[in-house]
């Protein structure tokens, strides 16, 4: 089986702060990883993903994660974040050993405020 | 760029109905994807499909059938509509590059279908 856990509900952050959205995971085999991004009444956004190769993975709009085996995380982050980030943020994994379909975390809430 | 395209925005229904969503991709995807959102409980995969004709369900396929007749269509079916499917409901595709990569490619989402059930 496999799972996703993003254990904030909402993050809150000063515009022009270091942002980190948090995720662990739980797979069988090697765990492929994504971050997507939904903004208000649209559908998710794909931002970066991790299938092999540097744990530090960059992505879509200044969008970083680090890949942490011992720790199975994959934490997003960016270095100075802006307003228009505030979004809803998504973790998804596929194990090697399942299927086609992601799992989905819960979705963590990001507010930056100006 | 890669556009699904879900029929609407916004439906409302009564208990009982018989309700199709349609999903729509142009971008000659192999995959297709059903998921509903709810607060508090992110995605939740319904079915999804591989190729026309073939369908697998997913974690919470109970009261949904699907049709993929053509590649680029993916429909959703409710049989016979509660108020308990009233949700967000989201469309998804992807390519598939070979058995070595399976489903490493990102998916791309419509913007969704907020279906109430009265």
């Amino acid at each position: 089986a496999q799972s996703v856990a993003q254990p904030e509900d909402q993050v809150n952050v000063a515009e022009g702060n270091p942002l980190t959205v948090k995720c662990t995971y739980s797979v069988s085999g090697n765990p492929y990883l994504f971050w997507y991004v939904q903004y208000p009444n649209r559908g998710l956004q794909f931002l970066l993903k991790y299938i092999t190769g540097d744990n530090l993975v960059k992505g879509s709009y200044g969008f970083e994660a680090e890949f942490n085996k011992s720790q199975t995380s994959f934490h997003l982050k960016k270095p100075s974040a802006l307003v228009s980030d505030s979004a809803l943020y998504f973790c998804a994994v596929r194990g090697s050993n399942s299927g086609y379909a992601l799992n989905f975390g819960k979705g963590t809430s990001l507010l930056v405020t100006p | 760029d890669v556009k699904v395209t879900q029929s609407s925005r916004y439906l409302v229904k009564r208990t009982g109905e018989k309700v199709f969503l349609e999903c729509v991709q142009d971008m000659d995807h192999e995959n297709m994807f059903w998921y509903r959102q709810d607060p508090g409980l992110g995605l939740r995969l319904i079915y999804f499909s591989y190729d026309v004709k073939m369908k697998e369900k997913g974690d919470i396929p109970e009261g949904y059938s699907v049709s993929r007749e053509k590649k680029e269509r993916f429909s959703l079916i409710l049989e016979s509509a509660s108020t308990n499917q009233t949700s967000m409901y989201l469309c998804a595709s992807s390519s598939y590059l070979g058995a070595a990569s399976r489903d490493n490619q990102p998916q791309h989402f419509g913007d969704g279908t907020r279906l109430s059930i009265l």
